[in-house]
């Protein structure tokens, strides 16, 4: 069955920096990738998404995140991080033909002044 | 357009009693899916609903917790003999279909006194 660690629980960085949240699962098939973001006492919303084809994705505020299949990995970056960034991120995974999706932990990245 | 919605946003109820939480999906997605995020976790895959077809219960924690989605729109999940370990939000997902992305609402907030 396929898991998702998400490597870091808290990520606290300074405005305008750049931020790496990391991603690695297990998974022997093919799979799609998620990114989400949960603002507080929200639901989450989808940043980006891995499907096929190019391995770098970008998404919404200005992420992108690249996947590579020999390290099972599906890092999540943005050069420049804003205050408005501050929330908790989900790396989440989708077996083809299985119908759950598995949710890492959550990284919270703080992002301050 | 108009996201998933939920309903009631905050419940509090004593344990032993049932509770019955609400979720209307984006109009036109047949898969509808209920999450259950307990505090600083990532996010457990409760139920799945797609189409007219039986439903994967597989992520259901126990015989307690039940779910039904009439007309293949609105889903109720229902929680008897409530414990104090059923404390958490509910979130409730729905997609175009199951490959792809989902969207959520902002949950149902559920605390056992």
């Amino acid at each position: 069955a396929q898991s998702v660690t998400q490597l870091d629980s808290q990520v606290p960085v300074f405005e305008e920096a750049p931020v790496e949240l990391r991603c690695n699962y297990s998974s022997s098939v093919s799979v799609y990738l998620f990114w989400y973001v949960q603002y507080p006492n929200q639901g989450l919303q989808l940043l980006l998404k891995y499907l096929s084809g190019s391995t770098l994705v970008k998404g919404i505020n200005g992420f992108e995140a690249e996947f590579n299949k020999s390290q099972t990995s599906f890092h999540l970056r943005k050069p420049s991080v804003h205050i408005s960034d501050t929330a908790e991120y989900f790396c989440a995974v989708k077996v083809l033909g299985d119908n759950d999706m598995r949710f890492g932990a959550g990284t919270r990245l703080t992002v301050k002044p | 357009g108009a996201g998933v919605s939920q309903s009631p946003s905050n419940k509090v109820t004593e344990k032993g009693k049932d509770v019955e939480l609400r979720c209307d999906p984006i109009s036109g997605h047949t898969a509808l899916y209920w999450y259950r995020q307990s505090l600083g976790q990532g996010l457990e895959f409760l139920i799945y609903f797609q189409g007219n077809s039986a439903p994967d219960k597989s992520g259901l924690p126990s015989d307690r917790f039940s779910a039904e989605r009439t007309g293949g729109s609105v889903s109720t999940l229902t929680i008897q003999r409530t414990q104090q370990e059923d404390s958490a939000v509910y979130l409730c997902a729905s997609s175009f279909n199951s490959d792809q992305p989902q969207h959520f609402g902002d949950g149902t907030r559920l605390s056992i006194l």
